[in-house]
């Protein structure tokens, strides 16, 4: 089955340690994008990339970097200048352009802070 | 701005319908509204989508004011399963999908 699978489900920080969060997915998807959700709040958009080898900043894209080498993968790394991270990182794919496609949805990392 | 407005909670009785608004006084002429909802501890899932028309699937109906400024999520029979956070969201050139805080339903036996 076709989907986004992103690892690992939770994952803890020490102070001053960097993490990354993995996002893969086999929809053949151009596009792909990283969310962080805080408590009984809405999605904020931190990256997206639109195709292999480039990406755009979104809202909160402070503290966190991205990259993408392959299509399948859209890997996000909280670094230490990130100084409240604990949150729900959830990483999506669409296909670009076309502005009727949806949204498919990983099921998401918690990350917290030791 | 691709900002939409939602009430925050909404309640509903099991097997009754329930109508969930949105407003997007902002959208511009090709702006898809879209229609995610939440369980807890998940991602997202796509419910629905539309452009101008009022539209079905077997999730739910799409319901779009004609100045297309505003419109509603209707879920026909509510069932215990129904009990999420529903994002409405415009599809916007970009590929930019904006969410806001969603209105979390109750479903009540």
């Amino acid at each position: 089955d076709g989907g986004i699978t992103q690892s690992p489900k939770y994952l803890f920080r020490k102070e001053g340690q960097n993490v990354t969060l993995s996002c893969e997915q086999n929809l053949n998807h151009d596009a792909m994008y990283w969310y962080r959700q805080d408590p009984g709040q809405g999605l904020r958009l931190i990256y997206y990339s639109q195709i292999v080898n480039d990406f755009q900043k979104g809202d909160i894209a402070e503290g966190y970097s991205v990259s993408r080498e392959k299509k399948e993968s859209f890997p996000l790394t909280v670094t230490s200048a990130q100084k409240n991270p604990t949150a729900f990182y959830l990483c999506a794919s669409s296909i670009p352009g076309i502005l009727s496609e949806k949204l498919f949805f990983g099921s998401g990392t918690q990350l917290s802070v030791l | 701005d691709a900002k939409t407005t939602q009430p925050n909670s909404m309640e509903s009785n099991e097997e009754e319908p329930v109508h969930l608004p949105c407003n997007h006084s902002t959208i511009s002429g090709t702006d898809y509204i879209h229609w995610y909802r939440q369980l807890p501890s998940q991602g997202p899932e796509y419910v629905i989508h539309g452009l101008t028309s009022n539209v079905n699937n077997r999730m739910a109906s799409l319901a779009i004011a004609e100045d297309r400024k505003s419109s509603t999520l209707i879920l026909h029979r509510a069932t215990l399963r129904d009990a999420a956070v529903y994002y409405c969201i415009l599809g916007r050139t970009g590929n930019q999908f904006y969410f806001g805080t969603g209105t979390s339903l109750t479903v009540i036996p």
